[in-house]
C-alpha cells in the first residue's frame, strides 16, 4: 500500500514570496491533516479536510496560509507571503474518517526555510 | 477543553534499562489516545493506541502504555531500552464532541529519548 506522498521536500525562499506544498493522501482515506512542525516543538494542526470540506482550520493563519482539497484526494497547502517565523517541516496525514481511533498515517513532509 | 502534556522534554536511559515516557491529557469528552514516534529524518510513526478497550495496551517493538482515567495518564513503558529507540515521541489525544462529529486532535510537544550504549 502506497504512503502518504508530499512535495517537495525541502524548499528554501526569501520572505515575503510564496510558496506551496502538495500532498496525496492514502487511497480511500477521507481525512487529510496539515501539520506545522517548527524545530523543537511537536506537530501543529493547521487544517483538517473531511472529504473536500474543512472541518478545522481553527489554527490556519488565514491572512497568509490558504489551502484546498478539490475533488477531496490530494490537497495543497499554500503561504502567501512567507515570514521568517514560517520555517517549520510542514506535515500531511491522512486517515479513513473521523471516528476518533483512527490512526493518521503521516508524509515524510515538506521542510521550508524562510531567508 | 483538550490539552496534552508531555512531562519531559528529554529522557536517557542506558541500553538494556527500562523506559518510562509521561504523557498527562485532558479531554472534555472520552479521549482516544496514540504514541507516534519519529526517527531523525523518518516520518511519524504510530506505535500503540488506546480506544476504550483494554485500558493496557500493546505497541510495536516491546513497547506498552496504560491508560488511567483517575490520574488522566498514559505513560509509554519498555522494560529494555535498545539503541534503536533512540527516536523523539509525541503524546496525542483525539475525541469528539459526538458520534459523527469532527474528531479534534492535539499533539504533545515532545519527549527526546537517548539511549546510552
Amino acid at each position: 500500500e502506497a504512503g502518504v506522498a508530499q512535495s517537495p521536500r525541502y524548499k528554501i525562499i526569501e520572505k515575503r514570496q510564496s510558496v506551496a506544498f502538495w500532498c496525496n493522501p492514502i487511497s480511500g482515506h477521507a481525512t487529510l491533516y496539515w501539520y506545522q512542525q517548527i524545530l523543537g516543538q511537536g506537530p501543529k494542526l493547521l487544517i483538517q479536510f473531511q472529504n473536500n470540506g474543512v472541518v478545522d482550520d481553527s489554527q490556519l493563519p488565514k491572512d497568509r496560509f490558504s489551502a484546498e482539497r478539490l475533488k477531496g484526494v490530494d490537497s495543497t497547502l499554500k503561504i502567501q507571503p512567507a515570514k521568517l517565523e514560517d520555517s517549520a517541516v510542514y506535515l500531511c496525514a491522512s486517515s479513513l474518517g473521523q471516528a476518533r481511533n483512527n490512526e493518521q498515517f503521516f508524509g515524510p513532509g515538506t521542510r521550508l526555510t524562510v531567508l | 477543553a483538550q490539552s496534552v502534556t508531555q512531562l519531559d522534554s528529554h529522557v536517557s536511559v542506558s541500553e538494556g534499562t527500562p523506559v518510562l515516557l509521561r504523557c498527562n491529557y485532558s479531554s472534555s469528552y472520552s479521549p482516544s489516545l496514540f504514541w507516534y514516534v519519529q526517527h531523525p529524518n523518518k516520518g511519524l510513526q504510530l506505535l500503540l493506541k488506546y480506544t476504550s478497550a483494554a485500558t493496557l495496551v500493546k505497541g510495536i517493538n516491546g513497547f506498552e502504555a496504560e491508560f488511567k482515567k483517575s490520574e488522566t495518564s498514559f505513560h509509554l513503558t519498555k522494560p529494555s531500552a535498545h539503541m534503536s529507540d533512540a527516536a523523539e515521541y509525541f503524546c496525542v489525544v483525539t475525541d469528539q464532541r459526538y458520534s459523527g462529529g469532527y474528531q479534534k486532535v492535539t499533539f504533545g510537544t515532545g519527549t527526546k529519548l537517548q539511549v546510552i550504549p
